[in-house]
C-alpha cells in the first residue's frame, strides 16, 4: 500500500513563482527521495535526504525533512515552464528491503 | 550516471496475447530491480522485486502467474503480460538501485485491445 501522502494535488503557479509540495509518510525511514515525472515517461531523482539530515539543497531545490512530524517538502524556487510536471517523493523504509514506496504524487504546472 | 535501458517503450497487443517487456542496465550491475505499474494519474505502484538468479518476490495481490519475471544475469530483467486483458492496460516501469539511489527506465505504454 502506499506509504506517502502528498499535498497538494495539483499546483497551479505563475513562472518566477516558488512552489512548495508536501510529503508525509508512516513509518521509520532510510531515507526520502524526491522524483519527477513528465507525462508519460519514466522518473528523475532528483535529491535524496537521509534520515538523520534536516535540509538538503540543490540548484533550484530545496528538500526539508521532519522526521519528527514524518514530514517532508520539496520547494522548486524561481519555478520555470519547464518544471512543469509530476512530483513524487519516495520513502526508502527501514523495514522494506530496498523497496520504495511512493506517495500520491503533485501535477506541478507552472504558466510562462 | 547509471541508466537503465526499458523497450519497448509502447505496444499495442490484442486481448489474451503476451507480450514481454526488458530493462537492461547498461553500465552497472543490477543485482536487484524493480517493477512498477503505473494508471493514468495515479502514482506508482510495485508489483515485484526481482533478484538475479533467484525467483522474483512478488508483492501482494500481484498474481505471479500473469505477470512472469525473469532476471537472467546482472544486466537484465524482463516482465511478461501474460494472456493480456484491456484492465492491464497501463504504463510499466522498471527500476534498479544505484548506489544510495535508485534510476528508473522510461515506462512502456500497454494497451491491450
Amino acid at each position: 500500500s502506499q506509504q506517502g501522502e502528498e499535498d497538494p494535488q495539483a499546483l497551479s503557479i505563475q513562472e518566477g513563482e516558488n512552489a512548495t509540495m508536501n510529503c508525509s509518510y508512516k513509518t521509520s525511514i532510510n531515507n526520502l527521495q524526491w522524483y519527477r515525472q513528465n507525462s508519460g515517461r519514466g522518473l528523475v531523482h532528483l535529491i535524496l535526504i537521509r534520515s538523520n539530515e534536516r535540509e538538503k539543497h540543490s540548484g533550484r531545490l530545496r528538500v526539508t525533512l521532519d522526521t519528527s512530524k514524518k514530514s517532508s517538502s520539496l520547494l522548486i524556487t524561481a519555478s520555470r515552464a519547464a518544471d512543469t510536471a509530476s512530483y513524487f517523493c519516495a520513502t526508502d523504509a527501514v523495514t522494506s528491503g530496498s523497496r520504495l514506496t511512493f506517495g500520491e504524487g503533485t501535477q506541478l504546472t507552472v504558466n510562462p | 550516471g547509471a541508466v537503465v535501458s526499458q523497450h519497448p517503450s509502447w505496444v499495442i497487443c490484442k486481448s489474451g496475447t503476451s507480450v514481454k517487456i526488458e530493462c537492461r542496465s547498461l553500465d552497472f550491475q543490477a543485482t536487484t530491480m524493480f517493477w512498477y505499474r503505473q494508471f493514468p494519474k495515479q502514482s506508482l505502484m510495485l508489483m515485484a522485486t526481482s533478484n538475479e538468479g533467484s525467483k522474483a518476490t512478488y508483492e501482494q495481490g500481484v498474481e505471479k502467474d500473469k505477470f512472469l519475471i525473469n532476471h537472467a544475469s546482472l544486466t537484465l530483467s524482463t516482465l511478461t503480460v501474460t494472456s493480456a486483458h484491456p484492465e492491464d492496460s497501463s504504463f510499466y516501469i522498471c527500476s534498479a538501485r544505484y548506489r544510495v539511489g535508485y534510476t528508473f527506465g522510461s515506462g512502456t505504454r500497454l494497451t491491450v485491445v
